[in-house]
């Protein structure tokens, strides 16, 4: 079985700031693949990041980037430069490889202030 | 290129009628999943489909909700009847298996509310 977990209920992040949102893994799986999805206040779920569990590098798109520590059961999101329309949800998601459904997160909403 | 296109965006009907939704994946995406999302929890796997053969459906109600994909493209999901507890967004995902990354994209959801 996989299981996500998200520690942090809610951030705060002032506006041009960095901001890391935790996430934590367990799985038996030897091979999986991770994900970060941004869910708005509109209800859509938008994929911003993955990362395979054999992957040497980090992921990075764009502004944001996945801080993977394989031996931790870690893949921690940091969004760099935030902006006001960073405002969201946020759920990490893993699945096995190959088509499998996503387990999720409870989620962390982030907050970006002026 | 459309992403996934799901209707209605949102519904309310009472207890014990029954509703359907309807979802149109990403052309040639072979894989179409359902999730039911609660307030304040992440999305929970209801059907997986690989075309339009249901290969995980353990977390379906069986007894009231039913799906079908035909032809493998456009799918429909329904509640039959409805009960309080179904009130939830209901997401519609899909993906290509490419490699090893299979990103899922989602649509908008349906948000249902029962009274």
């Amino acid at each position: 079985a996989q299981k996500i977990t998200q520690t942090q209920p809610g951030m705060f992040v002032q506006e041009k700031e960095a901001v890391t949102l935790d996430c934590t893994y367990d799985t038996s799986d030897p091979s999986y693949g991770l994900f970060w999805y941004k869910q708005p206040s509109s209800g859509e779920m938008i994929f911003l990041i993955y990362q395979g569990s054999y992957d040497q590098q980090n992921a990075t798109e764009g502004r944001y980037s996945l801080n993977f520590q394989k031996a931790r059961k870690s893949a921690n999101l940091v969004i760099s430069a935030s902006q006001l329309g960073d405002s969201a949800m946020y759920f990490c998601a893993m699945s096995r490889l190959y088509g499998y459904a996503l387990n999720f997160g409870k989620g962390t909403s982030l907050l970006v202030t002026p | 290129e459309a992403g996934v296109v799901q209707s209605p965006r949102y519904k309310i009907i009472e207890k014990k009628q029954p509703v359907a939704f309807w979802c149109n994946p990403i052309s040639g995406h072979n894989t179409l999943y359902w999730y039911r999302q609660n307030l304040g929890q992440g999305p929970e796997l209801l059907i997986r489909y690989e075309n339009e053969e249901a290969v995980d459906d353990s977390q379906l109600p069986k007894d009231r909700f039913s799906a079908e994909r035909l032809k493998g493209v456009d799918s429909t999901l329904k509640i039959q009847p409805a009960e309080l507890g179904d009130s939830a967004v209901y997401l519609c995902a899909s993906s290509l298996a490419f490699g090893q990354q299979e990103t899922q994209y989602f649509g908008p959801g349906t948000r249902l509310l029962v009274l």
